[in-house]
């Protein structure tokens, strides 16, 4: 049973860089059958997917977010980051990461709790 | 840009059916994915590639498909049912994902 759990601030100012981890339990994360993906969802709204990695560091992101995203992997720390550039109140929202598991499609089977970030100055 | 539409609410009885719809016009070309979110929790899959379901979850969640809609449907309502669906699919020429704009289910 794969485990996820984000870390990061829960406030980030406007205009900085917003930087999160997500910690992944099992070795999944050597596979590579596996994407790993950041999800967002503000306050009573809805899905909204960043972008993914894989362990070749192959990267796919959001075309809306592409330009201020970057997504990262540390196979080491069973780690993979986000970091979103010259953030606005507009990217507050619950932060996810999941895992993106080929042989399913492209599906999420293992997702973390999520963690609260808000951009207020 | 792909595009999925859901209904914002859906409501029935207990021992009913629901059904929850998804349209978009990528849809005959990829599959569908569905979520479950229960309130303050993570979301949760519960069908993948239009009807599959995954290991735990109740055989009366089923999925479909008819041209450019797919549908989960919940046979025999129950309350621990009452949550925010949301489909999935994704764009190949990406690929990205994207999620449809939710559909509250409430169990009357």
């Amino acid at each position: 049973q794969e485990q996820l759990q984000e870390s990061g601030p829960g406030l980030v100012k406007p205009s900085q860089t917003l930087s999160l981890t997500c910690t992944v339990s099992g070795d999944s994360i050597n596979s590579d059958d596996y994407y790993w993906s950041w999800i967002r969802q503000p306050a009573g709204k809805g899905l909204q997917w960043i972008g993914r990695i894989h362990i070749t560091e192959r990267t796919n992101y959001n075309p809306s977010l592409r330009s201020r995203v970057t997504i990262s992997l540390d196979t080491s720390k069973n780690q993979f980051s986000l970091k979103l550039t010259s953030v606005t109140a507009a990217d507050t929202a619950v932060y996810y990461c999941a895992r993106d598991n080929g042989y399913l499609g492209l599906a999420f089977d293992f997702w973390g709790q999520g963690t609260m970030v808000t951009v207020s100055p | 840009s792909f595009e999925l539409t859901q209904p914002p609410s859906v409501s029935v009885s207990p021992g009913q059916t629901a059904r929850i719809t998804c349209s978009g016009d990528g849809l005959p070309r990829e599959y569908a994915y569905w979520y479950q979110q229960k309130a303050g929790q993570a979301p949760v899959l519960v069908m993948f590639r239009d009807n599959k379901r995954p290991s735990g979850i109740p055989e009366r969640f089923s999925g479909s498909r008819s041209g450019t809609m797919v549908t989960l449907t919940i046979s025999g309502v129950q309350a621990e049912d009452e949550a925010d669906y949301y489909c999935q699919s994704a764009d190949s020429s990406g690929p990205y994902v994207v999620f449809g704009g939710g559909t509250t289910l409430t169990v009357l």
